[in-house]
């Protein structure tokens, strides 16, 4: 079946830690997005990525770092530098920029 | 203030009822509009997805885009307990090549 997946589904950080989110995706998309989720909050963009080698800043990208060397890889790095990364954050992909998306099922990270 | 804005919620609803959700935006590029449903601790998945004006219908949900007034809403018919969860809109221009969201609104349909 093909579709996203995130891991780990729970994570846990320490203080002053970079922790590092997966997201795989065997959809074939060229779009690849990282979004974070707080409590009664919507979406908000952290980086996106339109093709393989090329990743743009979100709204929100301070303290996060992203890679795309495959296309079916976009992972999420949250460094010592997020000063509050307890968060839900999402994957999702599309075939290109103007489709809707499609969602991994999340990996919620929480300071320790 | 936001690019999009969505009625804020929680709506609760008994089941049956038809359900109307909505959003308002001030981008007059947007022109791909999308509706997400979540379900709690789960990631979005996407509804419907409509190009520019007009109304779009896929079994008891209708998606419906006003350009004129910069106003979306979802419909849906008939509603049932399995339609509680969170709904987003969200909204892409052309050449952004990301989609901008609402809050959500979540809303529960009571059996």
């Amino acid at each position: 079946d093909g579709g996203i997946t995130q891991s780990p589904k729970y994570l846990f950080r320490k203080e002053g830690q970079n922790v590092t989110l997966s997201c795989e995706q065997n959809l074939n998309h060229d779009a690849m997005y990282w979004y974070r989720q707080d409590p009664g909050q919507g979406l908000r963009l952290i980086y996106y990525s339109q093709i393989v080698n090329d990743f743009q800043k979100g709204d929100i990208a301070e303290g996060y770092s992203v890679s795309r060397e495959k296309k079916e890889s976009f992972p999420l790095t949250v460094t010592s530098a997020q000063k509050n990364p307890t968060a839900f954050y999402l994957c999702a992909s599309s075939p290109t920029a103007i489709y809707g998306y499609t969602f991994g099922s999340g990996t919620r990270l929480t300071v320790v | 203030q936001k690019e999009v804005e969505q009625d804020p919620g929680p709506l609760s609803v008994p089941e049956g009822a038809i359900v109307s959700l909505n959003c308002t935006y001030s981008n007059s590029a947007f022109q791909y509009f999308m509706w997400y449903r979540q379900y709690s601790r789960k990631g979005p998945e996407l509804l419907m997805y409509t190009y520019s004006s007009g109304n779009k219908e896929d079994g008891r949900f209708t998606a419906q885009v006003d350009k004129s007034s910069k106003y979306i809403s979802l419909f849906i018919r008939d509603s049932q307990p399995s339609d509680s969860a969170t709904y987003l809109c969200a909204m892409k221009d052309t050449n952004a090549g990301k989609s901008t969201f609402g809050d959500g609104t979540t809303l529960t349909v009571k059996p």
